[in-house]
């Protein structure tokens, strides 16, 4: 199965800061890759596929890019509401691995 | 709006088997396909079963091949797992999602419901 693997797995930071989360994949997974949202308590909510297609009703803060083996999901201001695990998934090939995760937490 | 409400999660013990159930509605369930996810107790999400909207096709991890097994009944709307061979890792949360794994679009797994717990202890 093709791994993936996030960072940093933790972080801390500030209202109204930007912030970056990479995932990374053990081979080529082309734009097939998804970022999700998970708070405390809840179901993850999909918030881009494709890489970097926002799903509809995510807010425009939230931004996806890469190809191939590296991808990133960027938070461009943080809103309270955005502190949540955040996972990635590739839906390349059988397995559609997630990631380890990746905790935003307010500093 | 489109609801997944899962059920039949619980105790049980090592071995032994559980069926789930997850209900849908607000939106056409025939023409999808269904899948079940889980997460163990706080960790990371395991795709485990997808089966296409007419049943016909499944996918399952290398995790639960031969245990576990997805169908749905369409005129009930209606997915199901029925897990066997239960064993103390396979406690988790267990959340069924519509999926969109092929084709181009490939949006992953969403909406997701709010999932049900699966104990497997002695």
């Amino acid at each position: 199965d093709i791994q993936l693997t996030q960072s940093p797995s933790f972080l801390s930071a500030s209202v109204g800061d930007r912030v970056t989360i990479t995932c990374r994949a053990s081979q080529g997974i082309s734009s097939y890759l998804a970022w999700y949202q998970q708070k405390p308590g809840k179901a993850p909510k999909l918030l881009i596929f494709g890489a970097s297609i926002l799903q509809s009703g995510v807010p425009s803060r939230f931004s996806g890019s890469g190809s191939g083996t590296e991808f990133t999901l960027t938070i461009s201001s943080l809103q309270p509401e955005d502190f949540a695990t955040y996972y990635c998934q590739q839906l390349n090939s059988n397995g559609y691995t997630f990631g380890q995760g990746s905790k935003l937490e307010i500093k | 709006e489109v609801q997944l409400l899962e059920s039949g999660g619980g105790l049980v013990q090592p071995g032994g088997s559980l069926r789930l159930s997850c209900a849908a509605s607000g939106f056409t369930f025939s023409i999808y396909a269904m899948s079940w996810v889980r997460q163990a107790p706080g960790t990371g999400l395991e795709l485990l079963s997808v089966v296409s909207g007419s049943g016909v096709s499944t996918y399952y991890a290398e995790s639960v091949k031969g245990r576990f097994t997805i169908s749905r009944d369409n005129s009930k709307n209606t997915l199901y797992l029925q897990m066997n061979s239960l064993r103390a890792d396979d406690t988790a949360l267990y959340y069924c999602a519509k999926a969109d794994l092929g084709g181009t679009t490939r949006k992953g797994v969403d909406p997701w419901g709010q999932g049900t717990l699966v104990t497997v202890s002695s």
